[in-house]
């Protein structure tokens, strides 16, 4: 079957660093999506990767290896805006998005 | 980016009577749509998949006779939740894409609570 695994909730404190690790198994691989997500609100598009290696944009980075089956979502600088659940989504072989559960992110002053 | 509208942002109605949440792409063509469910503290869940012009496909569970999805033109679906239960009550989201292939833009979802 196919599988997103991320951890379910994760705290970090304003200013600092945080990584959400997402690990994978699909039917086939067209590329690995992170969407922010506010309570009450529908997600927002964060960072697409389809090759491996790292993605920067602004405070946030995605890392990418289709060996390991392996991303991970990097927040810098932390705000408490960042207070948020993040989705890994993969594309399979069929252009279908398998959505993880979520990471529930839970910035402290 | 690309913007996507939904509506009615919430709606309450009763038990029996049906609904029908609108989902427009507002600056792009959208040949594929799609509809979601989530419930509280759960990810999102994919009902169906539509293409304009042709019929929705349906999550395995999805009931297509209540859960009516019409996507008539590039920039509008329609999803009709028929003779409405209360565990029908959920956020549905739309999202939209250019590509079947590519990123999908979701709308701002609707709060359905069935009453």
């Amino acid at each position: 079957g196919q599988n997103i695994d991320q951890p379910t909730e994760m705290t970090a404190t304003e200013g600092a660093i945080v990584q959400i690790n997402c690990t994978y198994q699909t039917s086939g691989f067209n590329g690995l999506f992170w969407y922010q997500q506010h309570a009450g609100e529908a997600p927002t598009f964060l960072s697409y990767n389809v090759l491996d290696g790292l993605e920067e944009k602004g405070r946030f980075s995605s890392f990418l290896s289709r060996s390991k089956g392996y991303s991970y979502l990097l927040l810098k600088e932390l705000q408490m805006k960042d207070s948020a659940s993040y989705l890994c989504a993969v594309m399979d072989s069929n252009y279908q998005l398998i959505w993880g559960a979520g990471t529930k992110l839970i910035i402290k002053p | 980016g690309a913007v996507v509208s939904q509506h009615p942002s919430w709606v309450i109605c009763k038990s029996g009577t049906s609904v029908k949440i609108e989902c427009r792409s507002l600056d792009f063509q959208a040949t594929t749509m799609f509809w979601y469910r989530q419930f509280p503290k759960q990810s999102l869940m994919l009902m169906a998949t539509s293409n304009e012009g042709s019929k929705a496909t349906y999550e395995q569970g999805v009931e297509k006779d209540k859960f009516l999805i019409n996507h008539a033109s590039l920039t509008l679906s329609t999803l009709t939740v028929t003779s409405a239960h209360p565990e029908d009550s959920s956020f549905y989201i739309c999202s939209a894409s250019g590509r079947a292939d590519y990123e999908q833009y979701f709308g701002p979802g609707t709060r359905l609570t069935v009453t």
